[in-house]
């Protein structure tokens, strides 16, 4: 039973550049959030999606949105990158009404802008 | 003042040694409560929840005052593998969901 997969691995973007992380949830889930993680920090609430629909937002500017497919993958893309992006992106997966029973990360993609 | 506060951490502590870490949030709407562990540049995992009447689990114990609004976190008898950043996380309620507030963590290494 597969878990969260993300890719890509790493990723090392230049200032002003545009970027897509993606992400495949845990076999059996249909709600994908995402998060920012710099370094030295925890992890900060981007957006949440279920049934192809934000659902909640955390407090990131307009240049950080998400898709998500039929089959409950995800897409998170960020335009007009800025060094302060740096950072670990993870993608946790779950079930739509579990509340965080089951709540499961992803390895992360983490991005550096130079 | 950040919603989640931890002890800012590292902590070396002798292997053998117990620790103990805290953790204040201030949305004292906050439901639900846990302990992360993330292994260094590794996803964060779920350590254990914690809840109002405290719970063990081996050599880890957790408690929760919700009259203070802290959590702690306790390790008996720290084993080298027990190194890791350990993360405080409470649920706020947003619309009709949750979202997870994270702290931002206190590194423990364990020295042997």
């Amino acid at each position: 039973d597969a878990g969260v997969t993300q890719s890509p691995t790493h990723l090392i973007k230049t200032r002003g550049q545009q970027v897509t992380l993606r992400c495949s949830p845990k076999s059996g889930h249909d709600t994908v959030s995402w998060y920012q993680q710099a370094l030295g920090q925890g992890p900060q609430f981007i957006f949440q999606y279920y049934e192809e629909e934000e659902r909640q937002r955390g407090n990131f500017p307009d240049r950080f949105s998400g898709h998500q497919f039929p089959n409950y993958s995800s897409e998170l893309n960020v335009n007009a990158l800025l060094l302060g992006d740096s950072a670990l992106y993870l993608c946790a997966s779950s079930f739509w009404g579990q509340g965080f029973y089951g709540y499961t990360f992803g390895s992360g993609t983490r991005l550096t802008v130079v | 003042r950040k919603e989640v506060e931890q002890d800012p951490g590292p902590f070396n502590v002798p292997e053998g040694a117990t620790v103990a870490f805290n953790c204040t949030y201030s949305n004292s709407a906050s439901q639900s409560f846990f302990w992360y562990r993330q292994d260094c540049r590794k996803e964060p995992k779920l350590l254990m929840s914690v809840y109002s009447s405290g719970n063990e689990d081996g050599r880890f114990t957790a408690q929760l005052n919700r009259a203070s609004q802290y959590i702690s976190l306790l390790i008996r008898d720290s084993k080298l593998s027990d190194s890791a950043t350990y993360l405080c996380v409470v649920t706020r309620p947003a619309d009709s969901n949750y979202q997870l507030i994270w702290g931002a963590g206190t590194k423990l290494i364990i020295k042997p």
